[in-house]
């Protein structure tokens, strides 16, 4: 099985700051698909981002990039101007491009916004 | 939109109950999957299923069946509840078309606590 390893449990941002959620994974695999996804308090769990690995262009949603590594099998979500409403868990997940039926989720990070 | 609908946000039951959760989508999804969540575990895959009447077991299938009669519904059976299955439940489903860069849509998760 794939893993993907998020190694900051919890981690807290002052509002309008930059904060950068780490996860790496492992693969042997050369073209796959790696994403973010947000899960506010109770609410349902949503995609933030996407990165296809055959892309060395790192993607960008608004306020949120990514750092993704190739080589180092990293893949880090950057958080800009930091606001209240991005106070949530956020989880990293891999999943293969060919028979990419089931996604590989790292364990979270749980983001706090301080005001 | 996609919308995934779980039958239950909260449910209750004791040990020894068959438990049936019910997951339905409305955008034509082949890939529909169930996952639990725990504190500190992430989420994990318990079944997936690709198409009506087919389903691949996660890593996490024991205690747990699944059905797919229909393309839109997905059902997980607990056959005989334990206090061990008591966490958050969510289902999600995929589209194939683009394949494996397609995002996963959540539904809202069922709290489930078996006493």
């Amino acid at each position: 099985a794939q893993t993907v390893t998020q190694s900051q449990p919890e981690m807290s941002v002052q509002e309008a700051e930059t904060v950068t959620l780490s996860c790496t994974y492992d693969t042997s695999e050369s073209d796959y698909y790696l994403f973010w996804y947000k899960q506010p308090p109770s609410r349902q769990m949503i995609l933030v981002i996407r990165q296809e690995a055959y892309k060395q262009q790192n993607a960008t949603e608004n306020r949120f990039s990514v750092n993704f590594q190739k080589a180092a099998k990293s893949f880090s979500l950057k958080i800009s101007d930091s606001q209240l409403g991005d106070a949530a868990m956020y989880f990293c997940a891999y999943r293969r491009k060919l028979t990419g039926n089931q996604f590989y989720f790292g364990t979270g990070t749980s983001l706090t916004v301080i005001p | 939109d996609v919308k995934v609908t779980q039958s239950s946000r909260y449910l209750v039951k004791r040990t020894g109950e068959k438990v049936f959760l019910e997951c339905v989508q409305d955008m034509d999804h082949e890939n529909m999957f169930w996952y639990r969540q725990d504190p500190g575990l992430g989420l994990r895959l318990i079944y997936f299923s690709y198409d009506v009447k087919m389903k691949e077991k996660g890593d996490i299938p024991e205690g747990y069946s699944v059905s797919r009669e229909k393309k839109e519904r997905f059902s997980l059976i607990l056959e005989s509840a334990s206090t061990n299955q008591t966490s958050m439940y969510l289902c999600a489903s995929t589209g194939t078309i683009g394949f494996a860069g397609q995002p996963q849509h959540f539904g809202d998760g069922t709290r489930l606590s078996i006493l």
